[in-house]
């Protein structure tokens, strides 16, 4: 299996909802992220993972909570979002085989706040 | 922390034509330079990459150029076809770092 994958496709939730976005790879990837992107906007770091630890957080709010609870799963927990938050989500994995940031990204999940 | 500047921000091209988008970056400690083609509703698709010992790396149709004294690098599309049409964004990081750095991003159109 060569590929990130990310459940769901779509998700809208209101302002007081609690919703998981879920990622998954079997490529054997040590390292994990989680990427806020805009329409035409590069990918922006939220969260990195190595070895299933917290190793990057990018000031990111705390209504979103990330967690890794394997080496093959990383989970982003969303609590109390604003409109705002509305975006791309997208997951990545990198092996960083020889030290090079060789990332792979998932489809995303496209997130309406209302 | 590494900066990266993308140019041009929109480039339309005739199908057939060749492309080129220009990256520079500001941290010499940066080795590898990756180029993610993202269509539209699509996942950034890495297309091609070059690492600081190489010079040039070629693909089909797309090629990279790096030149690290002048830190900058470039990617290359000849014989464009309507497919390629998407934006495409280059990235740096340094070795060892969990970080990429990407640039604004490039909006190519090959008109048919």
């Amino acid at each position: 299996d060569t590929e990130v994958t990310q459940t769901p496709k779509h998700l809208v939730m209101g302002m007081t909802n609690k919703k998981s976005l879920k990622c998954e790879q079997h490529m054997g990837h040590r390292a994990m992220y989680w990427y806020k992107q805009k329409a035409k906007k590069p990918p922006e770091l939220m969260f990195v993972y190595s070895y299933e630890k917290l190793s990057i957080n990018e000031s990111v709010p705390s209504r979103f909570s990330p967690e890794c609870p394997n080496s093959s799963l990383l989970n982003l927990h969303l609590h109390a979002l604003q409109p705002e938050d509305s975006a791309l989500y997208l997951c990545a994995s990198a092996g960083q085989l020889a030290g090079y940031n060789e990332q792979f990204f998932g489809p995303g999940t496209r997130l309406t706040v209302l | 922390g590494e900066n990266v500047e993308q140019h041009p921000s929109t480039l339309s091209v005739q199908e057939g034509d060749s492309a080129v988008i220009k990256c520079t970056y500001s941290d010499s400690a940066s080795n590898y330079f990756p180029w993610y083609k993202q269509e539209l509703g699509k996942r950034p698709q890495l297309i091609i990459d070059i690492r600081s010992n190489v010079g040039e790396k070629k693909d089909q149709r797309i090629a990279v150029t790096l030149n690290k004294t002048a830190k900058h690098f470039s990617l290359h599309i000849t014989e464009t076809q309507p497919e390629d049409s998407a934006v495409y964004f280059c990235a740096a990081s340094i070795r060892g770092d969990y970080k990429l750095s990407f640039g604004a991003g490039t909006t190519v159109t090959v008109r048919a």
